[in-house]
């Protein structure tokens, strides 16, 4: 297995301009999060999908922040419009009920500059 | 909400000496599970632990969860600069769906 994809891994955009990060999580897997890490805050959850379901988006820092999940295998995280406190890595982790352990399988992150 | 804490934020240590990290949550868990990141890196599981007392040994790490489930730690004996990384703690409270992580203890080793 592939393990969890995400792209793009680096992103350097300007402030007001849209940008929009994927994610493929594990074949299989029924849950599918999204974090945002920086030095300042650690690593933050956004939102966490069940089942292509958002379940609990509180950690989605405002309204410029959307998520969505139209399959088992895609998710996408988009910022419009971005700003530069937005800078940070986002990573995308998958997990499966399925599993003993639950454990997170994390991708290896997008990291974003808004300049 | 639930919160999980974690001390120390930063440990830095002599190659050879010990290191231990403890994570304390405010509710029950149901389970705690750590993970392992490499500078530059993404998180990566190591070991969950269920039960109350539970010890799990992986080489030189000791992972432990407290009697009352409400508290976890990990140890490393003899730490080498293959450790060096930030090790997070992720408690999951019963009937929840997601698991809450720690602030993360960030380990350097000076050779």
């Amino acid at each position: 297995d592939a393990g969890v994809i995400q792209s793009p891994r680096h992103e350097v955009t300007e402030m007001g301009q849209e940008v929009t990060l994927r994610c493929k999580p594990i074949s299989g897997h029924d849950y599918l999060f999204w974090y945002r890490q920086t030095m300042m805050r650690g690593l933050e959850l956004l939102i966490y999908f069940n089942n292509n379901v958002p379940i609990d988006d509180s950690g989605m820092p405002e309204d410029r922040f959307s998520a969505k999940m139209p399959n088992a295998s895609f998710s996408t995280l988009k910022i419009q419009p971005s700003e530069p406190r937005d800078s940070a890595v986002y990573f995308c982790a998958s997990s499966s009920t399925g599993t003993g352990d639950n454990e997170q399988f994390f991708g290896p992150g997008t990291r974003l500059t808004v300049l | 909400g639930q919160q999980v804490m974690q001390i120390p934020q930063y440990q830095h240590v002599q190659e050879g000496e010990d290191f231990t990290t403890y994570c304390n949550s405010s509710t029950t868990l149901s389970n705690i599970q750590w993970y392992k990141q490499r500078p530059g890196g993404h998180p990566v599981f190591l070991i969950q632990l269920v039960k109350s007392g539970e010890v799990k040994k992986q080489k030189r790490l000791t992972f432990q969860f407290g009697e009352a489930k409400k508290n976890s730690s990990l140890h490393i004996t003899a730490t080498q600069t293959t450790d060096v990384g930030t090790y997070f703690c992720a408690g999951l409270r019963t009937n929840a769906g997601k698991s809450t992580f720690g602030d993360g203890t960030t380990l350097t080793v000076k050779p």
